[in-house]
């Protein structure tokens, strides 16, 4: 079975402070994605990643970056964190078409 | 821009009886569609996928046909069990882009009651 695995699996932070999510996967994938999931909105791209080095925007980048820094970890970064940035993160790994594998998603709090 | 619609947001159902979750797209490419399961507290996970015109795909008891006709890709099961109580997601991909990045519905939420 793939496994990707994120951490924290809860976090909570302050508005203006900054967070980073991790995620690490073992698949020898090399497409990486950030999701966000939201109440009525499903799952909304935030980065994806080609493969080590290569970070890409999503359909809701803004406030948001990314680092690809070697295939197996993908990491997303806020840097200003506001509370509008609560949510749960899903970080996914994929090729080709083929099934795309979630971690288990960490809650994230905004205070 | 390309879209995923899941007109229902939540779904109850009574054990054995059927079910039908809708689905419906909107892109200029032709598609592989998806449908994704999760469960309460869990990631969510692959169910079916399908990038063939009408033919039916199936996996765990539930089936979909993909209608590029209608743009539709329904997921159905004939008798619900109370372990498909789970949030039911259907997304979109393109397979000529290398990124292979999925656009997902809002998702329906079934519950199924004794």
């Amino acid at each position: 079975e793939a496994a990707v695995t994120q951490s924290p699996r809860n976090k909570v932070a302050v508005t203006g402070g900054k967070v980073t999510l991790s995620c690490n996967q073992t698949n020898n994938h090399n497409n990486m994605y950030w999701y966000r999931q939201d109440t009525g909105h499903g799952l909304r791209l935030i980065h994806y990643s080609y493969g080590a080095g290569s970070t890409e925007k999503g359909d809701i980048p803004d406030g948001y970056k990314a680092s690809r820094p070697s295939q197996e970890n993908f990491s997303l970064i806020l840097e200003l964190a506001t509370p509008s940035q609560t949510s749960v993160y899903f970080c996914a790994s994929g090729d080709r078409g083929v099934t795309l594998y979630f971690g288990s998603g960490t809650r994230l709090t905004v205070l | 821009g390309d879209s995923v619609t899941q007109t229902e947001g939540l779904v109850t159902l009574t054990k054995g009886l059927p079910v039908m979750l809708n689905c419906t797209y909107q892109t200029t490419y032709s598609p592989f569609l998806f449908w994704y399961v999760q469960h309460l507290n869990e990631a969510p996970k692959l169910l079916l996928k399908s990038s063939t015109d009408n033919k039916r795909t199936e996996h765990q008891g539930f089936y979909a046909t993909l209608h590029k006709s209608s743009s539709s890709f329904h997921l159905q099961k004939s008798s619900v069990q109370l372990s498909d109580s789970a949030l039911y997601f259907c997304a979109l991909s393109d397979p000529s882009s290398g990124s292979w990045q999925l656009i997902f519905g809002s998702g329906t939420q079934l519950t199924v009651m004794p």
